[in-house]
């Protein structure tokens, strides 16, 4: 069965500094990740996929992943944070169905 | 492009009674997927319409169901509530193209507390 893991509950960065939401996945077959941010009281947002070609995805916001096959992993990185970026994020795959991890609640520092 | 609309954003109902969420998908897409959000569970996939149909489907009791209109307009429904069914309703659509790689977007959700 496809699954994926935040190992983090929680991140904590200061303002400026780059900041990097950990994921790693367990799948069958070409995975097809993604991963959403969601803030207080809303709905998820689409941040970026993972689907086939360059390792490095650029999405939403300033955000990227790096796809690692051999590391089964998909980390969300961010050049420099800001406060806004403060949420929740989840990684999830594909499955006929998003499967998504617990998430990882991420806490930008003035 | 208006993003896809949940009514209503909030209710409140006590156990044994049951509701009707409804989802309007954005413009164009088919694909409509329900997804329950809890503290302790986590997103857990309700289940999936596509052109009417239901296409797939998750791990929970009959109580929960749903449906699709011609319009691509979708509704669940879930039948003597329990507390446990407190939580955010959140669905998702999607324009299917080749179909496992199509990105969902999702509504704000729909905040179900059983009292």
């Amino acid at each position: 069965a496809q699954s994926v893991a935040q190992p983090e509950d929680q991140v904590n960065v200061a303002e400026g500094n780059p900041l990097t939401v950990k994921c790693t996945y367990s799948v069958s077959g070409n995975p097809y990740l993604f991963w959403y941010v969601q803030y207080p009281n809303r709905g998820l947002q689409f941040l970026l996929k993972y689907i086939t070609g360059d390792n490095l995805v650029k999405g939403s916001y300033g955000f990227e992943a790096e796809f690692n096959k051999s590391q089964t992993s998909f980390h969300l990185k961010k050049p420099s944070a800001l406060v806004s970026d403060s949420a929740l994020y989840f990684c999830a795959v594909i499955d006929n169905k998003l499967i998504f991890g617990a998430g990882t609640r991420l806490a930008v520092h003035p | 492009k208006a993003g896809v609309t949940q009514t209503p954003r909030y209710l409140i109902k006590t156990r044994g009674q049951q509701v009707t969420l409804s989802c309007s998908p954005i413009s164009g897409h088919r694909s409509v997927s329900w997804y329950q959000q809890t503290p302790g569970q986590g997103l857990q996939f309700l289940f999936e319409y596509f052109s009417e149909t239901q296409r797939n489907k998750g791990n929970f009791p009959g109580r929960f169901s749903g449906r699709q209109f011609s319009n691509s307009r979708s509704e669940m429904n879930v039948s003597t509530l329990e507390l446990g069914d407190s939580a955010l309703y959140l669905c998702a659509s999607s324009f299917p193209l080749a179909g496992a790689e199509d990105t969902q977007y999702f509504g704000p959700g729909t905040r179900l507390t059983v009292l």
